[in-house]
């Protein structure tokens, strides 16, 4: 079983639809966990940093960790052309150690 | 906010030379750098971790000797793939660590012929 694991997709929304990515998780010493928005050929770009258990949210995006269940989630509200993008998601144990262990990435086209 | 940047952004080379990827960070000083690859529909595979002053932590299955890393100065990293193959063909991502926060720069592409 790999850390990380992340359905690649593709997915295609219409404009305006919500958006849920999600990525499941084996280590349980991961406590911080991280969405990054890749365009294509391009570095990641961080979105949404979170800290153990919880929900954030930053406009249109609100991010979900359940460690219990070792599952993150990241939602985009009312999405754009522009959100079109594969998103990872990446995690690490932190305390010092800021090697991120990220999964594959969903490709998300979001249709006009 | 924090910016890395990376050149050339994109190389093509031939077999059996070697590359130069420089990794800057533009408006930080970072003493720990990331450098990643990247296969095509993968995710990013961290290669080794570049401590300004001292020398770099390789990850399992990295060939140091073929992957030379060199963090000068507190805003440089660069990455020399030695003799490429071309299986060395990749997306090659560095990242700089900022407040707690990785930051990545744009990638460079790396074909070899």
């Amino acid at each position: 079983q790999k850390e990380v694991e992340q359905d690649p997709g593709p997915l295609s929304v219409p404009e305006g639809a919500i958006v849920s990515l999600n990525c499941t998780y084996s280590n349980s010493a991961f406590q911080y966990f991280m969405w990054y928005r890749q365009y294509s050929r391009k570095g990641p770009e961080l979105l949404m940093y979170t800290y153990s258990s919880g929900n954030k949210e930053d406009g249109r995006f609100t991010a979900q960790v359940d460690k219990s269940s070792k599952y993150i989630s990241l939602f985009i509200r009312d999405s754009q052309p522009s959100d079109s993008a594969t998103y990872l998601c990446a995690m690490s144990p932190g305390a010092g150690s800021y090697q991120l262990t990220f999964g594959k990435g969903t490709k998300l086209s979001v249709i006009p | 906010g924090a910016v890395v940047s990376q050149h050339p952004s994109w190389v093509i080379c031939k077999s059996g030379t070697s590359v130069k990827i420089e990794c800057r960070s533009l408006d930080f000083q970072a003493t720990t750098m990331f450098w990643y690859r990247q296969f095509p529909k993968q995710s990013l595979m961290l290669m080794a971790t570049s401590n300004e002053g001292s020398k770099a932590t390789y990850e399992q299955g990295v060939e140091k000797d073929k992957f030379l890393i060199n963090h000068a100065s507190l805003t440089l990293s660069t990455l020399t793939v030695t003799s490429a193959h071309p299986e060395d063909s990749s997306f090659y991502i560095c990242s700089a660590r900022e407040q707690g926060n990785q930051y990545f720069g744009p990638g460079t592409r790396l074909t070899v012929l």
